[in-house]
C-alpha cells in the first residue's frame, strides 16, 4: 500500500512569491491534516480535512495560507505572498478515522525555504 | 507555557544502555497519548501509544502518569539504530484528531 506523498520535496522561493503544495493521502483515508515545523520549534497543527470539507483550521497562521482538497481526495496548501517566516518543514498526514485512536501516517513533507 | 514539554537533549549515550525520556503536559483534557520517533529529515513515524496502565514492545516502555500529567519512555538495551529524535505527542479530547507535538528529544547512542 502506498503511504503519503508530497509534492515538492524541495521549494525555495522569493519573498513575495506564491507556493502551492500537494499531499496524496493513503488511499480510503478521509482525514488528511497539514503540519509545520519551523527551524528550532516544535512541529505544529495546521488544519484537519475530514473528506473535502475543513474539519478545524485553528492553526492556519493567516489569510495568506489556503488549503483546499476538492473531491476529498489530494489536498493543496498555497502561500501567497509567502514571506521569510515561512520557512520550514510543511507534513501531511492521513488517518482512517479522527480522534485518537486512529494512527496518523505522515508523507516525508515539503522542505520550504523563503529567500 | 508550551503544551507539551520535553527536555530537548542530546542524549548521547553507549551501545546498551538504558536510556529514558521524560515529558509533561498542561492540558487535563488531554485524551491520548503517543510516543513517535523521527530520523534526521525524515517524517514522525508511530511508535507507541502510551496507555494509563503502561504498556511495553520488546526494549521499549512507556508509562502515564495523569495526576501528574507525565508521561516517560524508557529504551533498554540502546542499539545504534534506536538513534533518532523522539517526539511526545498528545491528543486533546473533543479536538478531533489534531495533534501536539513536544519538542522532541535527540538520542544519539555510541558503539
Amino acid at each position: 500500500e502506498a503511504g503519503v506523498t508530497q509534492f515538492p520535496s524541495h521549494s525555495v522561493i522569493e519573498k513575495g512569491q506564491t507556493v502551492t503544495l500537494r499531499c496524496d493521502p493513503i488511499s480510503g483515508h478521509d482525514n488528511l491534516y497539514w503540519y509545520r515545523r519551523v527551524m528550532g520549534k516544535e512541529i505544529k497543527f495546521l488544519l484537519h480535512f475530514v473528506k473535502e470539507s475543513k474539519q478545524d483550521e485553528s492553526g492556519m497562521p493567516n489569510n495568506r495560507f489556503l488549503a483546499e482538497r476538492t473531491g476529498g481526495t489530494y489536498s493543496t496548501l498555497k502561500v501567497q505572498p509567502a514571506e521569510l517566516e515561512d520557512s520550514g518543514v510543511y507534513f501531511c498526514a492521513s488517518s482512517q478515522g479522527s480522534g485518537g485512536a486512529y494512527e496518523q501516517y505522515f508523507g516525508p513533507g515539503t522542505r520550504l525555504t523563503v529567500t | 507555557r508550551k503544551e507539551v514539554e520535553q527536555d530537548p537533549g542530546p542524549f548521547n549515550v553507549p551501545e546498551g544502555a538504558t536510556v529514558a525520556f521524560n515529558c509533561t503536559y498542561s492540558n487535563s483534557a488531554s485524551q491520548s497519548f503517543f510516543w513517535y520517533r523521527q530520523d534526521c529529515r525524515k517524517e514522525p513515524k508511530l511508535l507507541m501509544s502510551v496507555y494509563s496502565s503502561g504498556n511495553e514492545d520488546g526494549r521499549f516502555t512507556a508509562q502515564l502518569n495523569r495526576a501528574s500529567q507525565y508521561i516517560s519512555l524508557l529504551i533498554r538495551d540502546s542499539k545504534l539504530s534506536d538513534s533518532a529524535t523522539y517526539l511526545c505527542v498528545v491528543n486533546f479530547y473533543n479536538q478531533g484528531g489534531k495533534l501536539i507535538f513536544g519538542q522532541g528529544t535527540e538520542l544519539s547512542v555510541k558503539p
